[in-house]
């Protein structure tokens, strides 16, 4: 089983700051890596799919890039809805698994 | 507009039976693979089962593997999740997710239910 492994748990970051989070697969998974947003009490979304194409209603300040084992999402300047959990998650190898989660609140 | 609905989530006692739906509308549900992914309370996501769009094909986690049972009925757009044997560690919120793209086994977790939720207690 693929384990990924994001960083850091929690990030505290300022709206209209710039936010990276990072995704560290135990093995390659090539481009095969999505992120997703989840806010409380509400369902995952999707963002981006295979490592750098957002996926459709994606605001522009949210990318994705990385191949292999190391990903990176960068959210370049952030709005107060953007707070929420973060997961990554691979699909390369079954079983899908997600990273553990960043957390992204306000500072 | 995409929709899933889940319904079917309730209080079952260890070693009983539950089945999940989950209602499809809004695209052309049999040219996708669906799945399920559930999340125990205040944890992260955990990816269940899929199943292609033909119903050829089917996945299962190693934590619900002879336990639970994936199945569509793509005449009524709906997906389903027979669990059986549930334990407290099956205690969850069940997501039935729609892939990506059409015709293809498995390229993304593009739209989630709003969920509904498994308790396993006595």
């Amino acid at each position: 089983e693929i384990v990924l492994t994001q960083s850091p748990a929690t990030l505290s970051v300022s709206p209209g700051e710039r936010a990276t989070l990072s995704c560290r697969a135990s093995q390659s998974v090539t481009s095969y890596l999505a992120w997703y947003q989840q806010k409380p009490g509400q369902a995952p979304r999707l963002l981006i799919y295979d490592a750098s194409n957002r996926a459709t209603g994606i605001p522009a300040r949210f990318s994705g890039s990385g191949s292999g084992t190391d990903f990176t999402l960068t959210i370049s300047s952030l709005e107060p809805e953007d707070f929420a959990v973060y997961y990554c998650q691979q699909r390369s190898n079954w079983p899908i698994t997600f990273g553990q989660g960043t957390r992204l609140e306000i500072k | 507009e995409v929709q899933l609905v889940e319904s079917g989530g309730d209080l079952v006692q260890p070693g009983g039976s539950l089945r999940l739906s989950c209602a499809a509308s809004g695209f052309t549900f049999s040219d996708f693979t669906m799945h399920w992914v559930r999340q125990a309370p205040g944890k992260g996501l955990e990816y269940v089962s899929a199943m292609s769009r033909d119903g050829g094909s089917t996945f299962y986690a190693d934590s619900v593997k002879g336990r639970f049972i994936i199945s569509r009925d793509n005449s009524k757009n709906t997906l389903y999740l027979q669990m059986s044997s549930l334990r407290p560690e099956d205690k969850a919120v069940y997501y039935c997710v729609k892939d990506l793209f059409s015709r293809s086994w498995v390229s993304g977790l593009d739209v989630w239910g709003q969920g509904t939720t498994v308790t396993v207690s006595s």
